[in-house]
């Protein structure tokens, strides 16, 4: 099946420290995106990445960090400057200039 | 003022009506409109997308859209208890690869049996 995958499906953080969340597209989307949504909110873009080993600032980076090393890979760090991580986390691609497809979300916990 | 208003909800109808959603929009450049609906605790899915002004169905779903008013619209006819979810507006410009997408903040709907 061709989609999009997150991982983990929840995860915990303490204090200080980094955790990386993990997201895979076999579907040979050229552009993936990270953002975040908190209750009642909408999406915010975080980073997003057009082609393998470039990537660029969304509205709210800072605290987050990138790489695209591989076409269908885009991970996301969230360290420990960011302040507020609690929120649930998602993961898209596009074809282009296209239409977004979002994988399954990681909810992301500080304990 | 955000970019993109959406009422938050709750919007909470019979099962069978038909359920009226909305966002507006300030900024003229925005050339496709998406909507997506969204279960709890998962990813947003894409219901329709449409570039031009005018209506667009697919099934029980209708997307409008009103560049004059910066206005568009998404109906869904003979709702049903499956159809309760947060249902988001998206809209963007067309450029090269990487499209950015201004989200509104979702309506959540309720239909009840």
């Amino acid at each position: 099946d061709g989609g999009i995958t997150q991982s983990p499906k929840y995860l915990f953080r303490k204090e200080g420290q980094n955790v990386t969340l993990s997201c895979e597209q076999n579907l040979n989307h050229d552009a993936m995106y990270w953002y975040r949504q908190d209750p009642g909110q909408g999406l915010r873009l975080i980073y997003y990445s057009q082609i393998v080993n470039d990537f660029q600032k969304g509205d709210i980076a800072e605290g987050y960090s990138v790489s695209r090393e591989k076409k269908e890979s885009f991970p996301l760090t969230v360290t420990s400057a960011q302040k507020n991580p609690t929120a649930f986390y998602l993961c898209a691609s596009s074809s282009g200039a296209s239409l977004q497809f979002f994988g399954p979300g990681t909810r992301l916990t500080v304990l | 003022q955000k970019e993109v208003e959406q009422d938050p909800g709750p919007l909470s109808v019979p099962e069978g009506a038909i359920v009226s959603l909305n966002c507006t929009y300030s900024n003229s450049a925005f050339q496709y409109f998406m909507w997506y609906r969204q279960y709890s605790r998962k990813g947003p899915e894409l219901l329709m997308y449409t570039y031009s002004s005018g209506n667009k169905e697919d099934g029980r779903f209708t997307a409008q859209v009103d560049k004059s008013s910066k206005y568009i619209s998404l109906f869904i006819r003979d709702s049903q208890p499956s159809d309760s979810a947060t249902y988001l507006c998206a809209m963007g410009v067309i450029k090269a690869a990487g499209n950015k997408l201004t989200f509104g903040g979702g309506t959540r709907v309720l239909v009840k049996p």
